[in-house]
């Protein structure tokens, strides 16, 4: 099993829908957690991190589940400019070295 | 404030032969990192200096990578001599605080090809 999960996707939805990824995680240690989103042939770049309150900043919002391993990121009215792949990065619990999932892909079309 | 650099930000070398990465973090992030993406895999953890120090590096593939940090600025990849699974982007990263707690930056990469 991956330390860290994601379905690849991509997800194909229109302007203002709402789209979910979720992110499972194997080390039930594991004490941070981030979605970092990845332009196409960028570096990825943070989008939020993700507290054990969950946390919102705008259309986005982020929870933590840890009795069942996962986090989620939610987008609220999706925009053309959200296309990109979203990262979930999970540190490795005992270590503070990060761990990434795949990505998930998300398409925001017209 | 100046980001996250790397150069070359692409190079393609012939098997056998040797390619030296570098990547310049934001100036006082004590930590940074370097990470290796291969084709339709995820982002892997290589190593992890703190200033100069290696702090961890069981990312490390094999000994045919070298890191260095000299002076705790600017480090440097050295892969010699290259086969041709060491081809991929070799991301850079940087933070303040160690990157499993706070945001690390990353730079735009280094697109390797190993033909």
């Amino acid at each position: 099993r991956k330390e860290v999960e994601q379905d690849p996707g991509p997800f194909n939805v229109p302007e203002g829908a709402t789209v979910a990824f979720n992110c499972t995680y194997s080390n039930s240690a594991s004490q941070s957690f981030f979605w970092y989103r990845q332009d196409c042939r960028k570096e990825p770049k943070l989008l939020m991190s993700v507290y054990s309150s969950g946390n919102e900043d705008g259309r986005f919002t982020a929870q933590l589940n840890r009795a069942s391993q996962y986090i989620s990121l939610l987008i609220r009215d999706s925009k053309l400019s959200d296309s990109a792949t979203y990262l979930c990065v999970v540190n490795g619990g005992g270590s503070y070295i990060p761990t990434f999932g795949r990505g998930t892909s998300l398409i925001v079309h017209p | 404030e100046a980001g996250v650099t790397q150069f070359p930000s692409h190079s393609v070398i012939e098997k056998g032969q040797t390619v030296t990465l570098r990547c310049d973090p934001i100036s006082g992030h004590d930590n940074l990192y370097w990470y290796r993406r291969v084709m339709g895999k995820e982002i892997k953890f290589l190593l992890h200096f703190v200033k100069e120090s290696k702090q961890d590096e069981s990312g490390m593939p094999n000994n045919r990578f070298l890191a260095e940090r000299t002076g705790g600025t600017y480090s440097t990849l050295k892969v010699q001599p290259a086969e041709l699974e060491d081809s991929g982007v070799y991301f850079c990263a940087s933070s303040q605080g160690l990157a499993g707690v706070e945001e690390q930056y990353f730079g735009p990469g280094t697109r390797l090809t190993v033909t």
